[in-house]
């Protein structure tokens, strides 16, 4: 079974600093997608950035980016120039290939986003 | 409408109430998932439709747990007897296939509260 962990349950950034969030996973499958979402007060989940295992380049999307390592199963998410909207939970995310699997979710990491 | 929307967004039962769970997917969208996330973790599994088929119910924590989505639409949830472990979001997400993967969009989901 695929399992995904984030040992981080806290963090904080300083606004407008660098922060990476650490994420493993596990999983005996080759062929997979990783995803970083993002859980406001709110509860609505919003994806934030995708990344398909078959891909060596890492994903970007403006502010936000992945290191993947797939041989370390590691997966961090760096959030560039924090902003005061990016306090969240954040959730790492592993699904299999097959486009109608369920994705499996880490515990989250609450991120705290300090004027 | 323009998300997946969920209903009621706070439901308060007594143990032992039964409870249903409404979630209205974005039109057109063939998948359907829900989701079960206690205070502090992330989201499992319960179940996945296709259309109006229940493809995968291996995430249902018990007998008590129902559900369905009869004319591949409207999906509910019901849950009989509640406990106080049930107390829990209940998030519901919709998808479309895109090629190979498939979108998912997540609603706000109903936070009920079993007293």
């Amino acid at each position: 079974a695929q399992t995904v962990t984030q040992s981080q349950p806290e963090m904080s950034v300083q606004e407008a600093e660098t922060v990476t969030l650490s994420c493993t996973y596990d999983t005996s499958e080759s062929d997979y997608y990783l995803f970083w979402y993002k859980q406001p007060p709110s509860r609505q989940m919003i994806l934030v950035i995708r990344q398909e295992a078959y891909k060596q380049q890492n994903a970007t999307e403006n502010r936000f980016s992945v290191n993947f390592q797939k041989a370390a199963k590691s997966f961090s998410l760096k959030i560039s120039d924090s902003q005061l909207g990016d306090a969240a939970m954040y959730f790492c995310a592993y699904r299999n290939r097959n486009r109608d699997d369920k994705i499996i979710f880490g515990k989250g990491t609450r991120l705290h986003i300090l004027p | 409408g323009a998300g997946v929307s969920q209903s009621p967004r706070y439901k308060v039962a007594k143990r032992g109430q039964d409870v249903a769970l409404r979630c209205d997917p974005i039109s057109g969208h063939v998948s359907l998932f829900w989701y079960q996330q206690a205070l502090g973790q992330g989201p499992e599994f319960l179940t996945y439709f296709q259309n109006e088929a229940q493809l995968d119910k291996s995430g249902l924590p018990s007998d008590r747990f129902f559900a369905e989505r009869p004319e591949g639409s409207v999906s509910t949830l019901k849950i009989q007897r509640t406990q106080q472990e049930d107390s829990a979001v209940y998030l519901c997400a919709s998808g479309f296939n895109r090629g190979r993967y498939t979108e998912a969009f997540f609603g706000q989901g109903t936070r009920l509260t079993v007293v």
